[in-house]
């Protein structure tokens, strides 16, 4: 079973138009993040959720909007797509306990390319 | 400058070698430090974790953390090709009692037979 899954894992689309990933995770964790990979393999927050509740939030144009209807799922719905939005989208979990880290586990990542 | 710095690479060494990846943060209220390996077209996995200054040693794999020199490390001992990925190295200070990890752009290392 896959720990952290993503759909769709290709996205090609034109510019300026609005799409939607989706990121499920059946670990039981209670914490989801939503990561951003460029070409040069640049990874950076940009949203996490925990127990649907925003905590979270890096400077990303509020044309990127997460949603999550629950704490296994976590949606990213991009509105008005440009060419710099082409990069590789990776969804995250994981269990959260103050006062140490915890593992965040990956999921297979978004390739979203705007054409 | 960034608060993480990687050298991207690319690293390539022979199957047997000794590789040695390395980071540098500017945030002192670091206290988290991991080593995630990406192999392409995945998503990252974590190797490796230590907490504070030391070393961790993981089979081949042994990760340094210097506090007094902002300097991390990531040693593999008798490098395989099965080895080849991007390795990532991220950083917390889990302010605010949240875990937003800080990562460094990604050595990429092939290992030949």
């Amino acid at each position: 079973d896959t720990a952290v899954s993503q759909t769709p894992k290709y996205l090609v689309t034109q510019m300026g138009n609005d799409k939607s990933i989706k990121c499920e995770q059946n670990l039981g964790h209670d914490t989801m993040y939503w990561y951003k990979q460029d070409s040069k393999k640049f990874l950076k927050i940009m949203f996490s959720y925990n127990n649907k509740e925003l905590i979270i939030n890096e400077t990303v144009p509020n044309r990127f909007s997460p949603k999550s209807p629950d704490k296994a799922h976590l949606n990213l719905h991009i509105n008005s797509l440009e060419l710099g939005d082409s990069a590789v989208y990776f969804c995250a979990s994981s269990q959260v306990n103050r006062g140490y880290q915890e593992t965040q586990y990956f999921g297979p990542g978004t390739r979203l390319l705007v054409l | 400058q960034k608060e993480v710095e990687q050298d991207p690479g690319p690293l390539s060494v022979p199957e047997g070698a000794i590789v040695s990846l390395n980071c540098t943060y500017s945030n002192s209220a670091f206290q988290y430090f991991m080593w995630y390996r990406q192999y392409s077209r995945k998503g990252p996995e974590l190797l490796m974790y230590t907490y504070s200054s030391g070393n961790k040693e993981d089979g081949r794999f042994t990760a340094q953390v210097d506090k007094s020199s902002k300097y991390i490390s990531l040693f593999i001992r008798d490098s395989q090709p099965s080895d080849s990925a991007t390795y990532l190295c991220a950083m917390s200070d889990f302010s605010g009692g949240y875990n937003k990890l800080i990562f460094g752009a990604g050595t990429r290392l092939a290992v030949h037979p």
